[in-house]
């Protein structure tokens, strides 16, 4: 069945480093979404891409979608303790709702 | 709006016992989703609902593990019997017709001893 990769699992980084997070498929995509789980949370729902190499900014959070609509990227500029957790990408299987995990990127933050 | 509420938060009972999760979908939402997490396994998917009819339950374990909606506004998911192996915190998230980003609940952390 269709997968999604997340790469890498762990990450570590001083305070005020970048930070990226890969997502790859060996298929075509309709779309990824990228949530963010704090410790002892639950995900929430960051952004969503659909078009062919797609770019979007949240203050300090880019994702990019992929030219073949097969992989994904998440980069956060300067760190923060505030982001600190794990950061999932997930993308829609056909024409339901269902949508297949990675098993995220766990980041954490030394201030 | 409250978001998703689930409760219990936390549960902790014997194996063998029955368990009932229960999870209230935003309002509005029309698709609803059963995960779980664990360290091992990441988040599954366990079953969704799409306007109160189970769309796909592939992602169930085993026959032990049933979930119902009776109406727009409340489903349960039940584990009878229990096993230790159930133990993982078990998410609740709906969605909206038209959007696909879906919402989550806090999540009910179950432990079976």
């Amino acid at each position: 069945g269709q997968q999604v990769m997340q790469i890498p699992q762990y990450q570590h980084v001083q305070e005020g480093e970048d930070f990226t997070t890969y997502c790859n498929s060996s298929t075509t995509l309709s779309n990824i979404q990228w949530y963010k789980q704090r410790p002892g949370g639950h995900p929430v729902f960051l952004i969503q891409l659909v078009k062919s190499g797609e770019v979007k900014k949240q203050k300090r959070l880019t994702f990019q979608f992929g030219e073949a609509k097969k992989n994904s990227s998440l980069h956060i500029t300067a760190t923060q303790t505030t982001d600190v957790g794990t950061y999932f990408c997930a993308a829609h299987a056909g024409n339901n709702r269902k949508l297949i995990w990675g098993l995220g990127t766990s980041l954490a933050v030394n201030p | 709006d409250a978001g998703v509420i689930q409760s219990p938060r936390h549960e902790v009972t014997e194996m063998g016992q029955e368990v009932t999760l229960r999870c209230k979908p935003i309002s509005g939402h029309n698709s609803l989703f059963w995960y779980r997490q664990t360290m091992m396994r990441g988040l599954e998917l366990l079953i969704y609902f799409n306007n109160n009819v189970p769309i796909d339950d592939s992602g169930m374990p085993e026959d032990r593990f049933s979930a119902k909606m009776p109406n727009a506004s409340f489903s349960t998911l039940k584990i009878q019997p229990s096993e230790p192996r159930d133990s993982a915190v078990y998410f609740c998230a709906s969605s909206w017709a038209r959007r696909y980003e879906q919402y989550f609940g806090p999540g009910t952390r179950l432990t079976v001893t």
